[in-house]
């Protein structure tokens, strides 16, 4: 079965820094979805990827999948409070039953003012 | 607006007593399903709905039931023979198929707590 790996499992950043936030499939990835998630809420969808190679932008946030499908990163650049929270790699499981997602497990980011 | 409701977003329950989580939907959408999240654990899928009067069980389904009676529906009971039912509830509904979009979207979550 598929499995995603997210890292790391926490960051505490400075606001102003950048950071990324890594999720790797176990399995060629056929469409990889970011989530974000406060405490105690729902899923907030941010972008989806399908692409090898394929790169997408919302306000300060990039996301990017691998050419080899299998990896995906999620670059907050000047970061700010807003941005915490726990971010969410999700991806089509083709190995259950369609239409069905499997998450990793979550990158807690703290922004310290 | 449309959207995804669940009620209640906070509920106590006894040991051996079995209680309903509610999931509405106004998007029109078919497919639905319910997950649980723990603390530092990612989603995981109790049971899953393509279109009413369906469903199907996910990964950790035992100690739960549900029913989808109602397009707009898709209430989790959790029974008194689910072991370690503390966790936070997430209700999510998807599209119908039009592409390749997967996208589901989330409910607000109930956190149910066991006494």
């Amino acid at each position: 079965s598929q499995e995603l790996e997210q890292s790391p499992q926490s960051l505490i950043v400075q606001e102003g820094k950048n950071l990324t936030i890594n999720c790797t499939s176990s399995k060629t990835l056929y469409g990889l979805y970011w989530y974000k998630q406060k405490y105690g809420e729902g899923l907030i969808f941010l972008m989806m990827l399908q692409k090898g190679g394929e790169e997408k932008s919302h306000e300060k946030i990039t996301a990017k999948l691998d050419e080899k499908k299998q990896q995906s990163s999620l670059h907050i650049t000047a970061s700010q409070p807003s941005h915490a929270g726990i971010y969410l790699c999700g991806a089509a499981n083709y190995g259950g039953s369609q239409g069905n997602l499997i998450f990793g497990k979550g990158t807690k980011l703290s922004v310290k003012p | 607006d449309g959207g995804i409701t669940q009620s209640p977003k906070y509920l106590f329950r006894k040991e051996g007593q079995n209680v309903t989580l509610s999931c509405e939907q106004n998007l029109n959408h078919d497919a639905m399903y319910w997950y649980r999240q723990d603390p530092g654990q990612g989603l995981r899928l109790i049971y899953y709905s393509q279109i009413v009067n369906d469903f199907q069980k996910g990964d950790i389904a035992e100690g739960y039931s549900v029913s989808r009676e109602k397009k707009e529906s898709f209430p989790l009971t959790v029974t008194s023979a689910q072991k370690n039912p503390t966790a936070f509830y997430l209700c999510a509904s998807r599209a119908p198929w039009a592409g390749e979009s997967y996208e589901q979207f989330f409910g607000p979550g109930t956190r149910l707590t066991v006494l």
